[in-house]
């Protein structure tokens, strides 16, 4: 399948701080890229969409000033935890879907963020 | 009534059985299908996709869709230890935005 690449795989920062992940597709170009959150043994949560070169759709609940995301490319997108707090501490997961490829979804490594 | 509904589990099952994990859906405009598998503190990985009515048979895994009854399913043979995680069923949204994840279903593998 597609490889999707992530990291940092774990981020250990300061209450405050902010913090960036990356996303990129490695060997197809991503029209759209899907960022989601998991709390230990609870569900994936999408958090929101991204199509390239627009903004970002957000779920409902989901601040969008407070998780930047930025789509430049058909291969990187990226998410900024902005002064982050201990409760923004979770496993974050981006996805990246080709075009015509059947919908199919490929899921990055994921990061693990710990706000101290 | 939730988009996506899976039994939680855990579902226990023994070694060399086959595992049956079940999925509903509301929406009955999807048109796509998946069953994702996650290990403990993993990101999820496709095993199966499914778009027809029927049975796709890939190793020892079968995903059955019945678009009739809005339900997709997924049978693992000869279930081994290894195949122990949490499955997660997911469906293409009819407007083709996004792909809605059920909550998992959490099999275990018993020697």
């Amino acid at each position: 399948g597609a490889v999707v690449s992530q990291h940092p795989s774990r981020v250990i920062c300061k209450s405050g701080t902010s913090v960036k992940i990356e996303c990129r597709s490695l060997d197809f170009q991503a029209t759209t890229m899907f960022w989601y959150r998991q709390f230990p043994k609870q569900s994936l949560m999408l958090m929101a969409t991204s199509n390239e070169g627009s903004k970002a759709t957000y779920e409902q609940g989901v601040e969008k000033d407070k998780f930047l995301i930025n789509h430049a490319s058909l291969t990187l997108s990226t998410l900024t935890v902005t002064s982050a707090h201990p409760e923004d501490s979770s496993f974050y997961i981006c996805s990246a879907r080709a075009s015509g490829v059947g919908n199919i979804q490929y899921f990055g490594a994921g990061t693990r963020l710990s706000v101290l | 009534q939730k988009e996506v509904e899976q039994n939680s589990g855990p579902l226990s099952v023994p070694e060399g059985a086959i595992a049956s994990l079940n999925c509903t859906y509301s929406d009955r405009g999807s048109q796509s299908f998946f069953w994702y598998r996650q290990y403990s503190g993993k990101s999820p990985e496709l095993i199966m996709s499914i778009y027809s009515n029927g049975d796709k048979e890939d190793g020892r895994f079968t995903a059955q869709l019945n678009k009739a009854s809005q339900y997709v399913s997924l049978l693992i043979r000869d279930s081994q230890p290894s195949d122990s995680a949490t499955y997660l069923c997911a469906v293409m949204a009819s407007s083709a935005s996004k792909i809605i994840f059920g909550s998992g279903t959490r099999l275990s593998i018993r020697p």
